[in-house]
C-alpha cells in the first residue's frame, strides 16, 4: 500500500521546545517537500529535498530544519526560533523535482 | 511576483447543483496547472493538471479549463455531492522549484 505517511496527527508544543514532524513515503520517489498551511492562505514552502543527503531552503525556512538522510523520511524540526508555528503542515513528495506532488494528510501542531 | 488568485473565496450551493471555480494567475513563465481538492484536515489530492495546449480535461463530475492567454482556468462541477464539500486549491507551476498556491476555494455542499 503505496503512499505517504505523516506522524503525529496532532501535536502540541510548549513554548521554547523543539518538536520533529515525522514524514515517510514509499512511493520511490526523489523529491520531497514541506509546506506550511494557515487559514485563508496558499501553502507556503518551508524547506524540499530532491535527493538524499541535500536540501535547499523554501520562502519561510527561518525557524525550521530538515535532514534528508535516507530517501524515504525527510523529517522537519520546528524550532524554538519559529516565533509562530502554530499552524498545518503538509509533506509532499513527487518524483522528480516539483512535478505533480502526493500530499501526506497533514500535522496540525499548536502551541500552547 | 508569481500570484495565483482564487474566487469566490468561499461557496454554498445545494446538492445536485453546479458551480464554476475560479482561478486567474499572473505566473511566468508558465509550465502547469493543476487544480487539488482538500478535505477538512486532510492532505491535498490532484483533480487535475493541465499544460499550456490544453483547453480542457475532465475527470468524473469535474472539468477543468485552460486559457492561457488570458491565464484563467476554471473548475466545473456537475450535479454535486456531499462529499464535494472540501477546499479546492489552484496550484501553477513555473518549472523548476517554483510552485503557487491560491489561497482556495472553500466549496459547502448542502441537502
Amino acid at each position: 500500500d503505496g503512499g505517504i505517511t505523516q506522524s503525529p496527527k496532532y501535536l502540541f508544543r510548549k513554548e521554547g521546545q523543539n518538536v520533529t514532524l515525522s514524514c515517510e513515503q514509499n512511493l520511490n520517489h526523489d523529491a520531497m517537500y514541506w509546506y506550511r498551511q494557515d487559514p485563508g492562505q496558499g501553502l507556503r514552502l518551508i524547506y524540499y529535498s530532491q535527493i538524499v543527503n541535500d536540501f535547499q531552503k523554501g520562502d519561510i525556512a527561518e525557524g525550521y530544519s530538515v535532514s534528508r538522510e535516507k530517501k524515504e523520511s525527510f523529517p522537519l524540526t520546528v524550532t524554538s526560533a519559529q516565533k509562530n508555528p502554530t499552524a498545518f503542515y503538509l509533506c509532499a513528495s513527487s518524483i522528480g523535482g516539483f512535478n505533480e506532488a502526493f500530499f501526506g494528510q497533514g500535522t496540525r501542531l499548536t502551541v500552547v | 511576483k508569481n500570484q495565483v488568485e482564487q474566487s469566490p473565496q468561499s461557496l454554498i450551493i445545494l446538492e445536485g447543483k453546479n458551480c464554476t471555480l475560479q482561478c486567474n494567475y499572473t505566473v511566468s513563465p508558465f509550465s502547469n496547472l493543476r487544480w487539488y481538492k482538500q478535505d477538512t484536515g486532510r492532505g491535498p489530492v490532484s483533480l487535475t493538471i493541465m499544460t499550456f495546449s490544453e483547453n480542457t480535461k475532465s475527470n468524473g463530475r469535474y472539468t477543468a479549463t485552460l486559457d492561457a492567454d488570458t491565464k484563467q482556468s476554471s473548475l466545473h462541477i456537475t450535479a454535486s455531492q456531499l462529499s464535494d464539500s472540501a477546499s479546492y486549491i489552484c496550484v501553477v507551476s513555473a518549472g523548476g522549484r517554483a510552485l503557487t498556491f491560491g489561497s482556495g476555494t472553500r466549496l459547502q455542499v448542502q441537502p
